[in-house]
């Protein structure tokens, strides 16, 4: 079955950028998306691309999608201890499918 | 303010009682789901709902019995659960048809005793 795979942990200091990866096995899912879970919270959705789209960059965020590796990452610039939180990236199987979730990784940001 | 609301936030309950968690949304979707989330594991996709019909039940225990009486809430009734029940159980509503962006309550933490 289809599967999203994310490290667990990342660690930064504040100012610097942050890079979440995520790994998928669907071809066929035509949007990818990332979601925010602060503590004691729902999941906030932060972002989203489209399969047919490399890049986009939405402020302090930006996603990177290769296709082919079937590779998608969050880079978070100038982070802040605001933006500790678990990123969850998820896929969309095909085109009408469900959300599939990867379990998630907790950022952590230090002062 | 997420627009989607969920109540109670935290419930324990025994293995021989039964309980509601109820959603409400506020932002004129016409899809609904339930998820579970439990530490250590994929969120997983429970119950959804679409115009107030259910189109997906993903293998849930027949101790789980969602309702959807309208667009604008979902409930989740429970009944001699387990304690491997005990989990987060998140809410989320879509707009424009199923599986379309989700937006998601803040949950219920659920503890079975």
């Amino acid at each position: 079955g289809e599967d999203v795979e994310q490290s667990l942990f990342l660690s930064v200091r504040e100012g610097d950028s942050s890079v979440i990866n995520c790994t998928y096995t669907d071809s066929s899912s035509t949007y990818l998306y990332w979601y925010k879970q602060e503590p004691g919270a729902g999941l906030q959705l932060l972002t989203y691309i489209f399969s047919n789209m490399d890049m986009k960059q939405d402020q302090r965020l930006t996603v990177l999608l290769n296709k082919k590796d079937k590779h998608l990452s969050l880079r978070i610039a100038d982070t802040q201890t605001g933006d500790s939180a678990i990123y969850f990236c998820a896929e969309r199987e095909g085109s009408q499918g469900n959300l599939i979730f990867g379990k998630g990784t907790k950022l952590s940001v230090k002062p | 303010e997420t627009g989607v609301t969920q109540t109670p936030r935290h419930l324990v309950m025994g293995m021989t009682n039964k309980k509601s968690l109820k959603c409400e949304q506020h932002l004129g979707h016409n899809a609904m789901y339930w998820y579970k989330q439990s530490a250590k594991k994929p969120l997983e996709l429970m119950f959804v709902y679409s115009l107030e019909e259910r189109v997906e039940n993903n293998s849930v225990p027949s101790r789980f019995s969602p309702e959807c009486p309208n667009s604008s809430h979902l409930f989740l009734h429970l009944h001699t659960l387990q304690p491997e029940d005990s989990a987060l159980y998140l809410c989320a509503s879509s707009p424009y048809g199923v599986y379309n962006e989700q937006f998601f309550g803040p949950g219920t933490r659920l503890t079975v005793l």
